[in-house]
């Protein structure tokens, strides 16, 4: 079955820039979306096809996908932005998701 | 506002069934293809079965396949999910999940109801 890698955690001090790894196998040849979860709460989704942004995510948000690799930066990272971040694509029409990084901000 | 809402959860002993609904509201369901994704408590999530928009294409998580049926009423704007033999490794909680496509494709998952927690124990 298909798998997608992501780091458990990245820590980032606010202003800077967080970024999110997502490796698997051939990635680049796939969709992937990147989904937000703060604790307590529903996932979100805030990254689709790769770079796009759903309504209403704000624009520090940004993805690229290449490779085995897609990536989701937060530029200029607030204290709001503190959560789990999930990588998630489709592999023969099942979906799969990453572990999983949570996103600390010192 | 574009609401999904899930019910059915509950506490279960391992081998038995329960069905879990799912009501849309402020939007049509019939549009959009439609998912169960669950979180056992601590962990992350796991997508566990999608359903095209009529139904023509349905795909299940290998560790639920041949025990889940995925299922949709769009006159009743509803999403189901049968789970049958249920087993200790099911407990999580349940999210029905609206995808911003019509197939089980490259779209994301754009609305995300709060949630029914599955419990199966002895």
């Amino acid at each position: 079955s298909y798998e997608l890698t992501q780091p458990p955690s990245v820590s980032v001090s606010p202003g800077q820039t967080a970024s999110f790894t997502c490796s698997g196998d051939k990635l680049g040849d796939k969709y992937v979306c990147w989904y937000q979860q703060r604790s307590g709460q529903s996932p979100v989704l805030v990254i689709y096809q790769d770079s796009k942004r759903p309504s209403g995510i704000p624009d520090r948000f940004s993805g690229s996908n290449s490779g085995n690799t897609a990536t989701l930066t937060i530029t200029g990272t607030q204290a709001m932005d503190e959560a789990d971040y999930y990588c998630q694509a489709w592999d023969s029409s099942t979906g799969v998701f990453g572990g999983g990084t949570k996103l600390t901000v010192l | 506002e574009v609401q999904l809402v899930e019910s059915g959860g509950g506490l279960v002993q391992p081998g038995r069934s329960l069905r879990l609904s799912c009501v849309a509201s402020g939007f049509t369901l019939d549009n959009y293809a439609m998912h169960w994704v669950r979180q056992a408590p601590g962990k992350g999530l796991e997508w566990v079965s999608g359903i095209s928009w009529n139904s023509g294409s349905i795909a299940y998580a290998a560790s639920v396949k041949g025990r889940f049926t995925i299922s949709r009423d769009n006159a009743k704007n509803s999403l189901y999910l049968q789970m049958n033999s249920l087993r200790v490794e099911d407990t999580a909680m349940y999210y029905c999940v609206k995808d911003n496509g019509s197939y089980l494709d490259y779209h994301g998952m754009d609305v995300w109801g709060q949630g029914t927690t599955v419990t199966v124990s002895s």
